[in-house]
This record gives structure tokens, C-alpha cells and sequence, in this order.
């Protein structure tokens, strides 16, 4: 049973556009969440974090929304540039665990 | 030195042979983890080490078995393994094992069992 789910697979923009990648979980214990980048033949890099006591959290051009009340959180890129093309990781976990549940990913795609 | 070095990047082995990933890292981090990947599929926990003691074993068969020698070290001994196991096996480490830290990957190891 998947807690987290990236329902997309793949995403393509135009660069200069926003990309907005989606991430659906289950468990009501989850409060805290990652959003990562992993390039090809990379280990996932660290993007951006928000905890369950803020629905926003904004770095530079990257802002993680999220609502609880549908279990959904989202990561807005704008605007997309060629270099954000990569597969996009989103993990939560609950709290007083030390485990991170991830998602099965999106592949974005930014076109110049 | 920001970096969590894995080696080797690839790996193929026998499922009669012995062989052992290793992770390193210099930030300071006391928490430490290996993470299995299967094709299109997400990261999966096998192991954390926090302060150099084994705290989570996620049911991992005992043909896997995890060793962290010291503070920076963490390697991952591979036994009598089967082709279901190949995967990429990443390592990440974190300042701490509480909730609330981001992790850093390694680039992980690809492995390959014939």
C-alpha cells in the first residue's frame, strides 16, 4: 500500500513556465515533508521541507504548498529552467518516527 | 566537505560471492542510512544508524548486513544474494536521526547479481 503517491510520471514545460509537480498521501500522521531532486546516475538531492503547522514554505524559485485537510502537497517551480529537469521525490514521515516514506517520483521535463 | 561518497558506483556479483558497499561521509552527521531502489519504484529504508548504533532494521533479510565502524563509516556486507536483490542501494546520512532533518544522498551503488 503506497502512503505516498505521485500520481504523474512524467511532466513537460516550457521553460519560463511554472512547473507543478503533485505528491497524495494517506497516513493522517504524516507532519512533515521533502521534496527532492534526483538526476540521472545522482543521489537525490535535498529541494525544500514543510512541516504540518504551515501550509507554504518558499525558497528562492521553488514554494511547497501544503493542504491537509486533502492529504496533498504540491511544489511550484517558477520559472522552470533546463537545469530543473530531473525526477522529483516527494517523502514524508509522522512524527517520533525516523522514517521517511517516499514517493515513486515524477520526471519533469523543462524544454528550452 | 558536503558530500556522502559511495563506492564502488557499480557492482556485479554472484549469488555465491561476498562482497561489501561502502559509505563515507565528513559532515559531523551521527545518523546514517541505507536505502534500497528498484527500477520505478521509491527509495526504501533498509537500515539507520544513529550514533553508531544499528536503531531501525527494516525486516532486511539477514543476507544483507550493515556495519558502521565509526562515526563516518557505514558499510552494507552482501552474502548469498539473489537477482531479485539488484538494485541501486543509496546511503544518506542526516545530523541527527530525529524528524524534522533533511538527508544527503550518496550517488549510490548500482548492483548487479547473476
Amino acid at each position: 500500500d503506497q502512503q505516498v503517491k505521485q500520481n504523474s510520471p512524467s511532466l513537460s514545460v516550457q521553460e519560463g513556465r511554472i512547473s507543478i509537480l503533485n505528491c497524495d498521501y494517506t497516513n493522517s500522521m504524516f507532519d512533515y515533508f521533502l521534496w527532492y531532486k534526483k538526476y540521472p546516475a545522482e543521489g537525490p538531492t535535498f529541494l525544500i521541507s514543510i512541516s504540518s503547522i504551515k501550509d507554504k514554505n518558499e525558497d528562492g524559485r521553488f514554494t511547497v504548498f501544503l493542504n491537509k485537510s486533502a492529504k496533498h502537497l504540491s511544489l511550484h517551480i517558477v520559472p522552470s529552467q533546463p537545469g530543473d529537469s530531473a525526477v522529483y521525490f516527494c517523502a514524508a514521515s509522522a512524527q517520533g518516527t525516523y522514517k521517511y516514506i517516499f514517493g515513486t517520483g515524477t520526471r519533469l521535463k523543462v524544454l528550452a | 566537505d558536503t558530500e556522502v561518497t559511495q563506492t564502488p558506483k557499480h557492482l556485479v556479483m554472484g549469488m555465491t560471492n561476498k562482497k561489501s558497499l561502502k559509505c563515507e561521509q565528513h559532515m559531523g552527521h551521527r545518523a546514517m542510512y541505507w536505502y534500497k531502489q528498484k527500477a520505478k519504484k521509491p527509495p526504501e529504508l533498509m537500515f539507520v544508524y544513529s550514533y553508531e548504533k544499528l536503531s531501525i532494521n527494516e525486516s532486511v533479510p539477514s543476507r544483507f548486513s550493515p556495519e558502521c565502524p565509526n562515526s563516518s563509516l557505514l558499510n552494507l556486507h552482501l552474502h548469498a544474494l539473489q537477482p531479485e536483490d539488484s538494485a541501486l542501494y543509496l546511503c544518506a546520512s542526516s545530523r541527527n536521526s530525529g524528524q524534522g532533518v533533511s538527508y544527503t544522498f550518496g550517488s549510490g551503488t548500482r548492483l548487479t547479481v547473476v
